[in-house]
């Protein structure tokens, strides 16, 4: 299977900062990443579609400024949280659909778990 | 609007037990994907296997069965011979339909159902 790489895959900061998540699909393309959020013992929620080349796409309730999307490359997804606070506290995983094929499969991340002090 | 339900919060089996993980789904679009995934608590999401809404047979996968019902929208997904590396969340996951475009290939996901198996 794809191999869909994630960075860091722990991270605390202080509240205030920001902090970037690097999403890299390492032996395909992608021209479409997505990004979820998950809480604890809880379910997958999609935030926001990334797209090569274009402004992502958000789920309705997903502030678009304090969750930054950028996909630079075919392999390159970044999800910025800026001024994070403790209620940002999370999981959040990628995942990237490969642009040879046409079946919908995708390939997840490892996750990063961030913690805001 | 498409939504998955998940309604086992919880599930205990025996070792080398069969145990069944129930899934609904509701959906409007004529085609459709359906997907199985397991979450252990390093928090990776694990592809166990797929059913697209056109196919004949229930999908199979080593000891993971898909109980595909679409008359009843449930994609159950029955693990056999249960061991205890199972033990873990497990997700059922719908695909959008809008083949080709940019929002083909996400997903909306179930609650999940905390698998334990017992020794």
């Amino acid at each position: 299977g794809a191999v869909v790489s994630q960075h860091p895959s722990r991270v605390i900061c202080k509240s205030g900062t920001s902090v970037k998540i690097e999403c890299r699909s390492l032996d395909f393309q992608a021209t479409t990443m997505f990004w979820y959020r998950q809480f604890p013992k809880k379910s997958l929620m999609l935030m926001a579609t990334s797209n090569e080349g274009s402004k992502a796409t958000y789920e309705q309730g997903v502030e678009k400024d304090k969750f930054l999307i950028n996909h630079a490359s075919l392999t390159l997804s970044t999800l910025t949280v800026t001024s994070a606070h403790p209620e940002d506290s999370s999981f959040y995983i990628c995942s990237a659909r490969p642009l040879d094929r046409n079946t919908g499969e995708l390939f997840f991340g490892e996750g990063s778990r961030l913690t805001v002090l | 609007a498409q939504k998955i339900t998940q309604t086992q919060p919880g599930m205990f089996v025996q070792e080398k037990e069969a145990v069944t993980l129930d899934c609904t789904y509701d959906t409007s679009d004529p085609s459709y994907g359906l997907f199985w995934y397991k979450q252990p608590s390093s928090g990776e999401m694990i592809f166990l296997i797929y059913q697209g809404s056109y196919d004949q047979q229930n999908a199979t996968e080593g000891r993971y069965s898909l109980n595909f019902q679409k008359a009843r929208k449930s994609a159950n997904l029955v693990i056999s011979a249960s061991q205890l590396g199972d033990s873990a969340m497990y997700f059922c996951a719908m695909r959008g339909a809008n083949a080709g475009g940019t929002s083909y290939g996400k997903l909306t996901f179930g609650q999940g159902t905390i698998l334990t198996v017992h020794p």
